[in-house]
């Protein structure tokens, strides 16, 4: 059963525009984490953030947690051709080991 | 530096054939995982590992198998492939045992005929 679920399911926009993803999820979590996966490649861990914090920054990476809406946002500022992805959220559902479990991803396109 | 490396990058198998795909990283990690990927369905967890020694079942355990006899190594085995099977598989590891940040490999596309 997947945990995550990412909005939308596809995004097209232009160089120098905002890229906005969002996910939902089912349970109580640890921590929520955002990946990207270039087509053909393995996933790239982007960032993490943890269940007691509510925004988190990383170069032009915002992310927003609100764990009474059980959702996530990923926000890439200024999107460049190289942010061509897909994009995925992974929650851990706080069982005590950590099993990531992940959505089924934005693909992300930008133009030139 | 080689992170994760997993073999082989793509294979095509008969239905009825046994299989194992090599994972391998270099990081001393704790944790290891394996995941499948399909179209439409995202990754789904199919066993993972906390340590050297010890396994366990992910969402999507039945047909595969794994050991972990060392913290290097964990080798997912199809006993009997089936069509159902056919799969992009991706090995993970994690420093561990509380949470952190996956390392990917690049992925084994796996097909069953």
């Amino acid at each position: 059963s997947q945990q995550g679920e990412e909005d939308p399911q596809a995004l097209s926009i232009q160089e120098g525009e905002n890229a906005t993803m969002n996910c939902s999820y089912k349970t109580s979590i640890n921590n929520l984490q955002w990946y990207r996966q270039n087509s053909g490649r393995g996933l790239v861990h982007l960032i993490l953030i943890r269940s007691n914090e509510r925004e988190k920054h990383s170069g032009r990476l915002r992310v927003t947690l609100d764990t009474s809406k059980k959702s996530s946002s990923l926000l890439i500022t200024a999107s460049r051709a190289a942010d061509t992805a897909s994009y995925f959220c992974a929650t851990d559902p706080n069982t005590g080991f950590q099993k990531l479990v992940f959505g089924t991803g934005t693909r992300l396109l930008v133009s030139p | 530096i080689a992170g994760i490396t997993q073999a082989p990058t793509s294979q095509i198998l008969a239905a009825g054939r046994r299989m194992t795909l090599r994972c391998t990283q270099d990081m001393r990690h704790n944790a290891m995982y394996w995941y499948r990927q399909d179209l439409g369905l995202g990754l789904r967890l199919i066993h993972y590992s906390n340590t050297a020694g010890t396994t366990g079942k992910g969402e999507v355990p039945d047909g595969y198998s794994v050991s972990r006899a060392n913290t290097d190594d964990f080798p997912l085995t199809l006993a009997s492939a089936v069509p159902s099977q056919t799969s992009v598989y991706f090995c993970a590891s994690s420093p561990g045992p509380g949470d952190g940040e996956l390392f990917f490999g690049e992925g084994s596309r796996l097909t069953v005929l």
